[in-house]
């Protein structure tokens, strides 16, 4: 099955860039979601990219996909204080109708 | 346009009994899926239902069931319950046909089990 790793732990100062990393093992995955959860809370849906693309920008998120190495990154351009939280990616594989988790990585914004 | 409802928010069991969770899909989505989170982990796929039927599941005992109804709302139920399935039960809804199938998430139901 599906595989997901991430960095568990990244810091980053107010106003800098945040990059969070993901790597995956399936190469059917057909869609790759980033999802953010803030404490006690359900999953919020930030973007996803289709996996016949390498880029995707919307608003401050930027999002990369080396379909070859199976990496994918989100960029958060200008962080904020109300971006930290735990960041997951989520590869979907379609014939398995599932979203598949590693155990994220919690994004803390310094003053 | 509501979005993904659950209940309740929290809930505390003893061991050996049974659970049941409510879910309610967002406007226009008719498939729902469950998913189980541990405490710093991620969350971890059960079952997904369309159509009134299981049409997937994860590694999950038979002790978890589910049931969708007409109006596309689903129930989990968790029979004997383990200390282990101490999660927050997440419910996600999408819907057949659209090219992305992306899953909505609803807050979560807290379950402890004592």
């Amino acid at each position: 099955g599906e595989d997901v790793e991430q960095s568990l732990f990244l810091s980053v100062r107010e106003g800098d860039s945040s990059v969070i990393n993901c790597t995956y093992t399936d190469s059917s995955s057909t869609y790759l979601y980033w999802y953010k959860q803030e404490p006690g809370a359900g999953l919020q849906l930030l973007t996803y990219i289709f996996s016949n693309m390498d880029m995707k920008q919307d608003q401050r998120l930027t999002v990369l996909l080396n379909k070859k190495d199976k990496h994918l990154s989100l960029r958060i351009a200008d962080t904020q204080t109300g971006d930290s939280a735990i960041y997951f990616c989520a590869p979907f594989t379609r014939s398995a109708r599932q979203l598949t988790f590693g155990s994220g990585t919690q994004l803390t914004v310094l003053p | 346009d509501a979005g993904v409802t659950q209940s309740p928010t929290h809930l505390i069991k003893t061991r050996g009994q049974q659970v049941t969770l409510r879910c309610s899909p967002k406007s226009g989505h008719d498939t729902v899926s469950w998913y189980q989170q541990a405490l710093g982990q991620g969350p971890q796929f059960i079952f997904q239902y369309y159509e009134e039927e299981e049409r997937q599941r994860g590694n999950f005992p038979d002790r978890f069931s589910g049931h969708q109804f007409p109006n596309y709302s689903s129930e989990l139920n968790v029979n004997a319950l383990l200390l282990g399935d101490s999660a927050l039960y997440l419910c996600a809804s999408s819907r057949q046909g659209r090219s992305t199938d992306t899953q909505y998430f609803g807050p979560g139901t807290r379950l402890t089990v004592l």
